[in-house]
């Protein structure tokens, strides 16, 4: 979705490297996501953020950190990285206003980390 | 703990045939489903959503089906086309109201 952007959009380092992966949308959705994709697996929630003041974990948050500059801006950093967060990385984002109890998540085209 | 989970992994059809991809959730407290398409390079991107007050909604060439009673979910694509080539992923809100989970996916292959 061209609404959703991230980058880079593939990105290989070495271990003990940090990295910093960029979100950015247009949809002015209050919501974002970043979930992890690992070969064979669904994505894995890492961090979720309601809005620039709140910021929450997912289910594999350990070894990672997230910044919400902006409404629009959502980063995810890995502060030392090592080999098994080699994955393919997503940005998602939401917004109530649609209706229903459940947001519909919209995802950017995801970011390929090789970390070696 | 909660799960969505997927009965074929791999699933080949002829084009201008029916798709029918499966899916079963464990977590009874779910009422909202969706369905995503992900192709390869790309994120996933949504086909259809259902709530758990319907049995089944219809979109472009695709029907999402939720029997409750058994906790199924399955998505139906009439006249499979080569460009419906892709991992679908099924996902359910557990008892969240933003969060989902996702199931494993299922890749669809199209016949010529």
């Amino acid at each position: 979705d061209a609404d959703v952007t991230q980058t880079p959009r593939n990105r290989i380092t070495k271990t003990g490297k940090r990295i910093m992966l960029e979100c950015s949308q247009t949809k002015g959705h209050d919501r974002m996501y970043w979930y992890r994709q690992d070969p064979g697996l669904g994505l894995r929630l890492i961090y979720y953020s309601f809005d620039v003041k709140d910021i929450n974990k997912g289910e594999i948050s350990d070894g990672y950190s997230v910044s919400r500059q902006a409404q629009a801006k959502f980063s995810l950093s890995l502060e030392s990285a090592i080999p098994n967060q080699t994955a393919l990385y997503f940005c998602a984002t939401s917004d109530l206003s649609s209706g229903g109890s459940t947001d519909t998540q919209y995802f950017g085209p995801g970011t390929r980390l090789t970390v070696l | 703990g909660e799960s969505v989970g997927l009965h074929l992994p791999t699933l080949s059809v002829q084009e201008g045939d029916n798709s029918i991809i499966n899916c079963a959730y464990s977590n009874s407290a779910s009422d909202y489903f969706i369905w995503y398409k992900q192709e390869s390079g790309k994120g996933p991107q949504f086909i259809i959503d259902i709530r758990s007050n319907m049995d089944k909604r219809q979109g472009q060439r695709v029907t999402v089906l939720l029997n409750k009673t058994v906790k199924h979910l399955s998505l139906q694509i009439a006249a499979t086309q080569p460009g419906d080539s892709a991992v679908y992923f099924c996902a359910e809100n557990g008892d969240s109201s933003y969060k989902l989970i996702f199931g494993s996916g299922t890749r669809l292959l199209v016949r010529p």
